[in-house]
């Protein structure tokens, strides 16, 4: 396993369509992140899993957004109605949480554009 | 609150200079503090990762200091490249349950040959 894939790369949507992220994580970690990050910004949170369970989600996260980690290995995050204030880049990151020990490997990352 | 701020927001330097870069964060709850490089348009590439147990961290060119008592790290980069030129975004992870990374708005680097 190399690292943490994402899929697509890049993303161009209409406004109003629905759009689906992939994320698979390096194999055995038990924590996957979510993060947004547009343009001249650092990243920004905007959910957690631990296994399956999805552990916390950032106010971000209106209802247009979901994400799953159905079987606690590849995760989705799914926009609906996209708008163009959707435009950025989407990364993920995979963690094996051992007590304090938790580093976090990110994706490359899809970049979403929203016309 | 934990806040995360980077100066300066933009440098730019001929080649060859030795540089450094800050970061600055309001709550020493940490477990870590990594620095990352990002290219336009691109994800995020792992420089350096400084436990919080940890003063320093060194690879290569790149020697990356943690002061927790006072909230501060700094990125050293030495003999400077103009491959060098990337944004540096530094990120702590919260101490907790709840293990988010917490970023700055990173340090745009520009290394003119």
């Amino acid at each position: 396993d190399t690292g943490v894939s994402q899929d697509p790369r890049h993303k161009i949507t209409k406004r109003g369509q629905n759009v689906t992220f992939r994320c698979d994580p390096i194999s055995e970690h038990n924590r996957l992140y979510w993060y947004r990050q547009t343009l001249g910004q650092g990243p920004e949170f905007l959910t957690y899993f631990q296994n399956e369970a999805q552990l916390e989600k950032s106010r971000l996260l209106s209802d247009r957004f979901s994400a799953e980690r159905p079987k606690g290995s590849f995760s989705t995050l799914e926009i609906q109605r996209t708008e163009q204030g959707d435009s950025a880049m989407y990364l993920c990151a995979s963690s094996l949480v051992r007590g304090v020990a938790d580093t976090q490997y990110f994706g490359p990352g899809t970049r979403l554009t929203v016309l | 609150k934990q806040e995360v701020t980077q100066i300066p927001a933009a440098l730019s330097v001929p080649e060859g200079e030795n540089l450094v870069l800050n970061c600055s964060f309001t709550d020493s709850a940490i477990y870590n503090l990594q620095w990352f490089r990002q290219d336009p348009g691109k994800g995020l590439t792992s420089l350096l990762l400084i436990q919080s147990s940890q003063r320093e961290q060194t690879s290569g060119r790149l020697n990356a200091s943690l002061d927790k008592s006072s909230g501060r790290s700094t990125l050293y980069i030495a003999a400077s490249q103009p491959g060098d030129s990337a944004t540096y975004l530094c990120a702590v992870l919260r101490a907790g349950n709840n293990r988010k990374l917490i970023w700055g708005l990173g340090t745009s680097l520009a290394v003119n040959p």
